[in-house]
Formats: structure tokens, C-alpha cells, sequence
């Protein structure tokens, strides 16, 4: 299986701050990764697809890079709407992994 | 629209049969390159994806649960079952169904379903 590794597994920042998470995968994935927003209590929501395209409808503060093992999600300027839990999922291989997630919480 | 929405029991006691049924509306599992998937969140940890059914009923499975995992559509009803037997208290969490869409040379979990809390427990 490919693992996945994330940093920071915690952050507290404040809004307007530029954030950035990383996502490792244990084995090259190409650009087969996706990244969630999850709210307590809700289901995820896809942010981004194919490591950097913007998914539909998701403000244009939030942006992906990468390929091969490292990715990154970065927000660009937060608000209070993002302080959540984000998750990368790599969709190169079976069984499908998620990473372990970061949780973004308010200063 | 699309949407998705999981139903099944809310307590089920240990080595019995879970059955999760995932009710969609808004595309059809027969048309080409679309999938549904599972994926279960214990209470407080990460996301864990169970298993996958294509279009063309091409089934993939968690290897490490793959013995104990049966996904199955009927594309008239516009559903997607799941069943997980010999449950155990690890099988406790949300279980979501998630609509898959190839996407750049991959398939995407684009929509999903709200989500349904399923407790392991005598």
C-alpha cells in the first residue's frame, strides 16, 4: 500500500495567514492526488483534484502543487470559514490511502 | 444534482452482517467511467476507503478487510450495498458513499453523501 504522510498534523494560525500543508506518498503517484476539506460533523469536500486543479466552486485561495511524492495545498489568505480538517488521498494505485490529516485551528 | 445518501443500522452487535445501502440520484452507475465508493471514518481518526463498484461492475476491495467486504449495485434502483461481515468493535465510525468520476486520468470522490454513524457494540 501507498502510505502517506502529512506535516503539520496541527497548525494554529489566524486569519488572513498563508498556510501551506504537505502530503508525502511513500511510492511516486504522478499527479494522482486529491486534497479534502472536512468540517466537524460533515462529510469531506473535494478542494482539489490531479494534485492542482481547482475542483469546481472552491474559492481560488486555495491552490495544489506537486507530482512524484510531494505535494503541497496552500491557502492563500485564510478565513474564518477554513478552520478545518484537510486530508490527501492518492488515487494512483489500490487500495486508494488517505493521509493522516491536518487539522487547521484559529490563533 | 447529484446526491448520495447512506442508510443502514445504527448498532449492530459484534460478528453479525453490516449492511449499508448508499441511495444516489442525479446520475446513472451504467454510464461510462462512473463509480461508487465507501469509506469509513472511526470517530476522530482519518478517512479509510472500504471498497469501489465501476460502471461496468469491476469491484476493488480494501486488501486488509478484502475477505470480509461485498459491494454490489442495482443500477435500476439507483443503489450501491455494502456489506461488511463478522463486525467488531473497530468497525465502529461513519460510513460514507462517495460518487467517483475519471477525472485527468483518474477518478475523483466528487460528491458524497452525508454520512452514516454505525456502532459496534453487545
Amino acid at each position: 500500500d501507498i502510505q502517506l504522510t502529512q506535516s503539520p498534523s496541527f497548525l494554529s494560525a489566524s486569519v488572513g495567514d498563508r498556510v501551506t500543508i504537505t502530503c508525502r506518498a511513500s511510492q511516486v503517484i504522478s499527479s494522482y492526488l486529491a486534497w479534502y476539506q472536512q468540517k466537524p460533523g460533515k462529510a469531506p469536500n473535494l478542494l482539489i483534484y490531479a494534485a492542482s486543479t481547482l475542483q469546481s466552486g472552491v474559492p481560488s485561495r486555495f491552490s495544489g502543487s506537486g507530482s512524484g511524492t510531494e505535494f503541497t495545498l496552500t491557502i492563500s489568505s485564510l478565513q474564518p470559514e477554513d478552520f478545518a480538517t484537510y486530508y490527501c488521498q492518492q488515487l494512483n494505485s489500490y487500495p486508494f490511502t488517505f493521509g493522516p490529516g491536518t487539522k487547521v485551528d484559529i490563533k | 444534482q447529484i446526491t448520495l445518501k447512506e442508510s443502514g443500522p445504527t448498532l449492530v452487535k459484534p460478528t453479525q452482517t453490516l449492511t449499508l445501502t448508499c441511495t444516489f440520484s442525479g446520475f446513472s452507475l451504467s454510464t461510462t467511467g462512473v463509480g461508487v465508493g465507501w469509506i469509513r471514518q472511526p470517530p476522530g481518526k482519518a478517512l479509510e476507503w472500504l471498497a469501489l463498484i465501476h460502471w461496468d461492475d469491476d469491484k476493488r476491495y480494501r486488501p486488509s478487510l478484502k475477505g470480509r467486504l461485498t459491494i454490489t449495485k442495482d443500477t435500476s434502483k439507483n443503489q450501491v450495498v455494502l456489506r461488511v461481515t463478522n463486525v467488531g468493535p473497530v468497525d465502529t465510525g461513519t460510513y460514507y458513499c462517495a460518487h467517483r468520476r475519471i477525472i485527468a486520468g483518474a477518478g475523483y470522490f466528487e460528491y458524497w453523501g452525508q454520512g452514516t454513524l454505525v456502532t459496534v457494540s453487545s
